[in-house]
């Protein structure tokens, strides 16, 4: 079945510092990938997608390439900011049973940034 | 353009009652899918409505069923409460299509006791 599989946390950082976060999937055929990030009491936000392999997803600063190979889609910053301080989520989209186009999650990664 | 909203924010049930979580969908997407978040867990896809029907199920058992209305609103039912079932339940309304966008709703905070 399909599967996701990112970097456990929490990452504590300091502002200004590089970033990765890590995640790999597992899944037939060829999905579209993305990645979510969760404020506190908030809902998901979708911060970049990929639909196809060597894609770069960009978005306020971060990004991530959708690597075919290595099954691989790596989240990367150069320099985050305090307000970055949320939960990160990497997914991918496949259709499911019947005809639904359901996303599978990761279990999440915590990033806080210190000042 | 109005997004996602969930009702209640939150709620606290007795395991074996039932519960109604609801959502409306954003402006023109005719399609809304279920996720339950567990704590410290990503979500776990629940179900999907596309006009009016469901079309695709995780792994759930029955007594999770859900509706979706002419005007693209949502319900999500849960029967029989058991105290595993306590979660943030996440709705997400999209257009049919693989690299459409899904806008989520802020969630409703169940617990069970």
């Amino acid at each position: 079945g399909n599967s996701v599989t990112q970097m456990e946390g929490p990452v504590t950082l300091s502002e200004e510092a590089f970033l990765t976060i890590n995640c790999t999937y597992t899944a037939t055929g060829y999905p579209s990938l993305f990645w979510y990030v969760q404020y506190p009491g908030e809902g998901l936000q979708l911060l970049l997608k990929a639909t196809k392999a060597d894609d770069k997803g960009s978005n306020k600063g971060f990004e991530a390439t959708y690597r075919k190979e290595t099954t691989s889609f790596h989240l990367e910053k150069g320099s985050v900011q305090v307000s970055d301080s949320a939960v990160y989520f990497c997914a991918l989209s496949r259709i499911s049973s019947g005809s639904a186009r359901q996303l599978t999650f990761g279990s999440g990664t915590q990033l806080t940034v210190l000042p | 353009e109005t997004g996602v909203t969930q009702s209640p924010t939150h709620l606290i049930k007795t395991r074996g009652q039932q519960v109604t979580l609801r959502c409306s969908s954003q402006s023109g997407h005719n399609t809304v899918s279920w996720y339950q978040q567990a704590l410290g867990q990503g979500p776990q896809f629940i179900f999907q409505y596309y006009r009016e029907e469901e079309n695709g199920r995780g792994n759930f058992p029955p007594r999770f069923s859900g509706l979706q209305f002419p005007n693209y609103s949502s319900e999500l039912n849960v029967n029989a409460l058991e105290l595993d079932d306590s979660a943030l339940y996440l709705c997400a309304s999209s257009f049919p299509d693989r690299d459409t966008e899904a806008f989520f709703g802020q969630g409703t905070r169940l617990t069970v006791v």
